[in-house]
């Protein structure tokens, strides 16, 4: 079985400092891991996604995440927050060895303060 | 390159009546996802196509949902009838086989 805990539902920041959302996953196998964003009525998109390759993982508009296996953990970063990034994001665990079967965090919602 | 579409973007209803949903998914994705968005909540799946064959449906409420992709492009969901706790975001997505799912904007559902 396979789930995941996103440990804040709100995080608040202000423009240009950095971003830290927290993700814990549970996965009876080797997981694939990804960063959804959700902008208010828009569809999601995938900011990044860890395939058991390198475990630093770099995704669109700045955000990383790093896969840290011993600690279960894959939080997403950005050294400086734009006005832009205020959004929705989840974090989704998938161990079915493919992107079909995915298990999506509660989500955290981010907002960004001028 | 266009996304994925769905139709329409918001729908309110009253309870009991009857209500549709359509996907078209990206050109040449065989598999299509519709996922359940509760407020608040991360999307959970409803029902997995692979081309035209329907391979994980055992989240569907299958007494009052049903969908269908009779030439495995684009797909319908329907519920029928639509109960106050329907109320939510269904979305659809679509990949080539297993890799990366993409979503469309999602149908807003306010039953009445």
């Amino acid at each position: 079985a396979q789930s995941v805990t996103q440990l804040d539902s709100h995080v608040s920041v202000s423009e240009g400092t950095p971003v830290l959302l927290r993700c814990n996953y549970s996965s009876s196998y080797s997981p694939s891991l990804f960063w959804y964003v959700q902008h208010p009525n828009k569809g999601l998109q995938l900011l990044l996604k860890y395939t058991s390759a390198a475990t630093l993982v770099k995704g669109i508009n700045g955000f990383e995440a790093e896969f840290k296996k011993s600690e279960t953990s894959f939080h997403l970063t950005k050294p400086s927050a734009h006005m832009s990034d205020a959004a929705e994001y989840f974090c989704v665990v998938s161990d079915s060895g493919s992107a079909r079967q995915l298990t999506f965090g509660s989500g955290t919602q981010l907002t960004v303060l001028p | 390159e266009a996304g994925v579409v769905q139709s329409p973007r918001y729908k309110i209803i009253e309870k009991k009546q009857p209500v549709a949903f359509w996907c078209n998914p990206i050109s040449g994705h065989n598999t299509l996802y519709w996922y359940l968005q509760n407020l608040g909540q991360g999307p959970e799946l409803l029902i997995r196509y692979e081309n035209e064959e329907a391979v994980d449906d055992s989240q569907l409420p299958k007494d009052r949902f049903s969908a269908e992709r009779l030439k495995g492009v684009d797909s319908t969901l329907k519920i029928q009838p639509a109960e106050l706790g329907d109320s939510a975001v269904y979305l659809c997505a679509s990949s080539l086989y297993g890799d990366t799912q993409y979503f469309g904007p999602g149908t807003r559902l306010t039953v009445l």
